[in-house]
């Protein structure tokens, strides 16, 4: 079954640590895979969007990877901020945007 | 936010009614899509669309209708509300390879 399984459900972290944030996925054929963050009752926007030939892609603070052997992604958060605090999802497409599977998000809350 | 406007962005309606939700957009981008999100899962695919009168149906698309009669506008329609549609429902748009969301219509169904 096309799937995308996002953990932890929730994470907790302290204004400045590092945190990662995982997403499997049974996902096939798969096309792309992106990270989108959603801030509370706001739409989803895109962070990165990575290829089957792509492995790492930064966006500023953010380091997305990608191992489509194992089909695993991760979301690497550095020198976590205040308004980083949102839902994390991850999004994993079988065809050029037509057919994309969403994981339920990782909700990060960052406390100062 | 790639232009694109939801409305309304909140409504409460009764079991039964008919429900429309509008998203426009002004860069006339071919690709729209509806999706809902309800806690604990996903968004989900209700209905896309990939040109004027050109739709097709997503993952949960039963209960919901579109119509796409100008490449701005892309309506979606409950035709008999039922409490199960009480969602957020997110309008996007593609552009090259990334899809932009609107910010979302709050729908409760009482």
């Amino acid at each position: 079954k096309n799937q995308v399984e996002q953990s932890p459900q929730s994470l907790i972290i302290l204004e400045g640590k590092n945190c990662t944030l995982q997403c499997n996925y049974t996902v096939s054929p798969f096309s792309n895979l992106r990270w989108y963050k959603q801030d509370t009752g706001r739409g989803p926007v895109s962070l990165t969007i990575m290829t089957f030939s792509e492995n790492t892609k930064s966006n500023g603070r953010y380091t997305a990877t990608l191992d489509a052997d194992t089909k695993q992604s991760s979301l690497h958060i550095t020198a976590s901020q205040l308004s980083d605090s949102a839902s994390y999802i991850c999004v994993v497409s079988r065809d050029y945007n037509n057919d994309m599977r969403f994981g339920a998000g990782t909700r990060l809350t960052v406390k100062p | 936010d790639a232009g694109i406007t939801q409305s309304p962005r909140h409504k409460v309606t009764e079991t039964g009614t008919p429900v429309t939700l509008r998203c426009h957009q002004t860069e006339n981008h071919r690709y729209m899509y509806w999706y809902r999100q309800d806690p604990g899962h996903g968004l989900r695919l209700i209905h896309y669309s990939y040109g004027v009168k050109d739709t097709d149906k997503g993952e949960v698309s039963d209960g919901y209708s579109v119509s796409r009669s100008k490449t701005e506008d892309f309506l979606l329609t409950l035709e008999s509300a039922t409490s199960s549609q009480t969602s957020v429902y997110f309008c996007a748009i593609k552009l090259v390879n990334t899809i932009y969301f609107g910010e979302g219509s709050w729908l409760t169904v009482v």
